[in-house]
């Protein structure tokens, strides 16, 4: 069964860059078939997709964090990694990675989903 | 970017009964549209993809409906361990955007 589980420190300080691994097992992340992301969620608060990466690096972002975002892959390691620079406090956030699959076929067209999740970490921006 | 307004934010309900979320996009997305459900403390769980297929291993009483801008999630028949978080999200573009979310909460 895949598993995704994400590492890194809890704690950032305003200003300086977060930084976190995601270790994928019990599959390849060298995978034609699937791109993998990183989604946070404040406390309290919704879902926000941040970006994701594609076992050949090619990266997309979300417009809005894209000046400070940063996504890179170790197809050796099977891990991705995300670093967010400049944090503030409203980076506070649990965050997870994710693997996007195209594989979800209905009615003659394929649709991408973000079928597994990591359990989530929680990254705290404080002095 | 594609804006997803769920409604409502909040929801009472008791266990047995129908329960219908709304999902609204701010264009057309086509079927490009997921559900999922969210426990505290827990990642999203993926529920329902292309706007009405079920995820494998999610019980029937789970289905969804809708296309283009206007979509909804139905449980026939509340259970307990329903009472939970439930997010709308399209794949029909990038940036991928979620809903804010609809709170179930036990009446």
């Amino acid at each position: 069964q895949l598993q995704l589980q994400e590492s890194g420190p809890g704690l950032v300080k305003p200003s300086e860059t977060l930084s976190l691994t995601c270790t994928v097992s019990g599959g390849s992340i060298s995978s034609s078939s699937y791109y993998w992301g990183w989604i946070r969620q404040p406390p309290g608060k919704g879902l926000e997709w941040i970006g994701s990466i594609y076992y050949s690096g090619s990266t997309y972002y979300n417009p809005s964090l894209k000046s400070r975002v940063t996504i890179s892959i170790d197809t050796s390691k099977n891990q991705f990694s995300l670093k967010l620079s400049s944090v503030t406090a409203a980076d506070t956030a649990v965050y997870y990675c994710a693997r996007r699959s195209s594989g979800y076929c209905s009615g003659g067209s394929c649709y991408s989903v973000f079928d597994f999740w990591g359990q989530g970490t929680l990254v705290t921006v404080s002095s | 970017d594609i804006q997803m307004t769920q409604s409502p934010s909040s929801l009472s309900a008791s266990v047995g009964d129908r329960v219908t979320i709304t999902c609204r996009a701010s264009q057309s997305i086509s079927s490009y549209l997921n559900w999922f459900q969210q426990k505290p403390g827990k990642a999203p769980k993926l529920l329902i993809y292309a706007a009405s297929s079920l995820q494998s291993g999610v019980p029937s009483r789970f289905s969804g409906s809708g296309s283009g801008t206007d979509f909804t999630l139905t449980i026939s028949s509340l259970q307990p361990e329903d009472f939970a978080t439930y997010y709308c999200q399209q794949s029909y573009s990038t940036p991928h955007s979620f809903g804010q979310g609809t709170k179930l909460e036990i009446k």
